[in-house]
């Protein structure tokens, strides 16, 4: 049973458009959300979080939103850039527990 | 700071076989994870190790384990390997003091092929 899910596996963009990068959780009781960035060959990079008691949290070019109600969140890239071509993972944890991770979303930005 | 570190990067191992993959946390660390990524499956949570316990468990069966020592280093050890072994192994490290919801940092990876 799948906890955090990305159903989109992949996503294409043109250069200096916004990519929007979905997420969808069931477990109500998670407090943590993390986005990170995957390039082959490496590991995961943290770029991203926000507490459960926000709705949005900005850094830079990117942006995520949480939509408790809706158990959504989603990471916005403005404007994309070819560089941010790789597999994002989202995450979530609850006090106690250990990270849970989506299956990934590859992004791909054309210029 | 200095990041994470995994050794070895790449390892090949037959059938049957065990293998150890080493993880030095960042400076300050007390907590270290592991987790198994193969293509189509995310990363999968392993176990956690925290002040040398370990604090969570994932999934997986009891060929997989684990230890931290007292500069909290961890190691992996799979014992009789299978094909279904063969993934990328990820370390993360993190303060651990927030009780899970702090942000972890990955290493590169201990890429393990199987034959």
């Amino acid at each position: 049973d799948q906890q955090v899910k990305q159903n989109s596996p992949s996503l294409s963009v043109q250069e200096g458009r916004i990519s929007i990068l979905n997420c969808d959780y069931t477990n109500s009781m998670f407090d943590y959300f993390l986005w990170y960035k995957k390039y082959p060959a490496e590991g995961p990079t943290f770029l991203i979080s926000i507490s459960s008691i926000k709705d949005k949290n900005e850094d830079g070019r990117f942006t995520v939103f949480l939509n408790k109600s809706a158990k959504h969140l989603s990471l916005h890239i403005v404007p994309s850039q070819p560089g941010d071509s790789a597999v994002y993972f989202c995450a979530a944890a609850q006090a106690g527990t250990a990270l849970i991770f989506g299956k990934g979303t590859t992004l791909s930005v054309s210029s | 700071k200095a990041g994470v570190t995994q050794t070895p990067r790449y390892l090949i191992k037959t059938r049957g076989q065990q293998v150890t993959l080493s993880c030095s946390p960042i400076s300050g660390h007390r907590s270290v994870s592991w987790y198994q990524q193969t293509p189509g499956q995310g990363l999968q949570f392993l176990f956690e190790y925290f002040s040398e316990t370990q604090r969570n468990k994932g999934n997986f069966p009891g060929r997989f384990s684990g230890r931290q020592f007292s500069n909290s280093r961890s190691e992996m050890n799979v014992s009789t390997l299978e094909l279904g072994d063969s993934a990328l192994y990820l370390c993360a490290s993190s303060p651990g003091l927030a009780g899970g919801l702090d942000t972890q940092y990955f290493g590169p990876g201990t890429r393990l092929t199987v034959l």
